[in-house]
Order: structure tokens, then sequence, then C-alpha cells
């Protein structure tokens, strides 16, 4: 079937703009999370949902980063008066339950200048 | 706090050779570690899954090993082909934070033919 597809591939937005992200993940895959990877280094761990609920947003750097899950499946990260440290590839990923492997999407780059 | 380490951050090898990558984590209680590989401008693929009771597992032309108790996995790759050029990830998913996975820095990978 059809991996975890990440909407638009390419963000390029000005200093203070609001921008949305849009994940949909696997189909049947109750986990997905939200990663944030700057160049040359490992993801960073943003949100969990699992369902329609956020279990774990601890990662979420400050208040201007939103995400829902509202019909446990397509998730959008939303993001309010974008800073140029807001850029990065924004990656996200499904999981089915349990102790299973993580899927992730392309991730979408995000420009802000 | 969980820290992931890998080592090399670089390795270019020529064609044919036999390799090994390694990651280290600070934090033995752990649920899983995943190995992924990434393309430039690409997500994360999953190559394998190692749960925290398991030694090894194997896929094809890689095997990746786990000691818990040192805070220790390896990625071996045998008779490493050009495509095989990427940068691997290796991240834990611990067993006290929470569901999310953490990631280390990666190592790039040149296979030259």
């Amino acid at each position: 079937g059809a991996g975890v597809s990440q909407t638009p591939s390419n963000k390029v937005t000005e200093k203070g703009k609001y921008v949305e992200l849009r994940c949909d993940p696997i189909s049947g895959h109750t986990a997905l999370y939200w990663y944030r990877q700057s160049l040359g280094q490992g993801p960073e761990f943003l949100i969990y949902f699992q369902g329609t609920g956020a279990a774990d947003d601890s990662g979420l750097p400050n208040d201007r980063f939103f995400a829902v899950r509202p019909e446990g499946s397509v998730s959008t990260l939303k993001i309010q008066r974008t800073e140029r440290g807001d850029s990065a590839v924004y990656l996200c990923a499904s999981s089915s339950e349990g102790n299973s492997p993580l899927h992730f999407g392309n991730g979408t780059r995000l420009t802000v200048t | 706090k969980q820290e992931v380490t890998q080592i090399p951050a670089a390795l270019s090898v020529p064609e044919g050779e036999n390799l090994v990558l390694n990651c280290s984590f600070t934090d033995s209680a752990i649920y899983n570690l995943q190995w992924f590989r990434q393309d430039p401008g690409k997500g994360l693929t999953s190559l394998l899954l190692i749960q925290s009771s398991q030694r090894e597992q194997t896929s094809g032309r890689l095997n990746a090993s786990l000691d818990k108790s040192s805070g220790r996995s390896t990625l071996y790759i045998a008779a490493s082909q050009p495509g095989d050029s990427a940068t691997y990830l290796c991240a834990v998913r611990p067993a006290d934070y929470g569901q999310n996975f953490v990631f280390g820095p990666g190592t790039r990978l040149s296979v030259l033919p």
C-alpha cells in the first residue's frame, strides 16, 4: 500500500507568517510522530499522537508550534509567527501498535526568509 | 536523558568491502532499537528493528546486533555496493521516556566503485 505522504514537499515563507504542514500516515497506523531535522543532524522529536490525542508533546519547542490529528488519521503541524530558526526538514512517521517499525515520509523542507 | 551517538561520522570504503557502523546509547532501558537509511533529500527508510530481548536481526547483506547492557549496537554491511551510499541512523525507543524514538546523528557512508 501507499507509504506516509507529506505535503508540501517544499515551503518557503517569510518571517512572521503562519504555515501548515500536512501528514497522511499509512492506513491503519494508530501512532503518528512529527520530527524536525536540521542539516547534518539526526531527527529531533516534536510530538507523538496515539489515535486522535497527543500522547507526548514534550518536544514542541514553544507555543508557536501546534499539531492536530482530529480523526486519528491525517495530521497537521501548525507553526505561527515563523522565525528563521524554524527552517528545517519536518518529518512525519507512523507505526502500528506495539513495538513495530517507524515508517517515514519524505519530509517537508521549510525555509523561512 | 537518553543520548545516542554514532561513530564514525563519515566513512568511505571501496566497493566489495565488509564494514561496521557503530551506535552507542547512554541508558540501557530501551524497548527496541531501529536502524534507518537516509538518501539525500529523502525521508528515512527502516532497515532493521531489534527488540530489547533480541541479540541480532538480519536482512539480506545487513546484520544488526544489540548489546543492551553495554549500550551498543552495530550494523554490519557485507560486500558493500555503491548503491549502499547513504546516511545510516540508529534510533532507540527508551523504556522510561514515553513512545518517541531518540536518534543518533548518523554515519555518512560512501562506497566507491
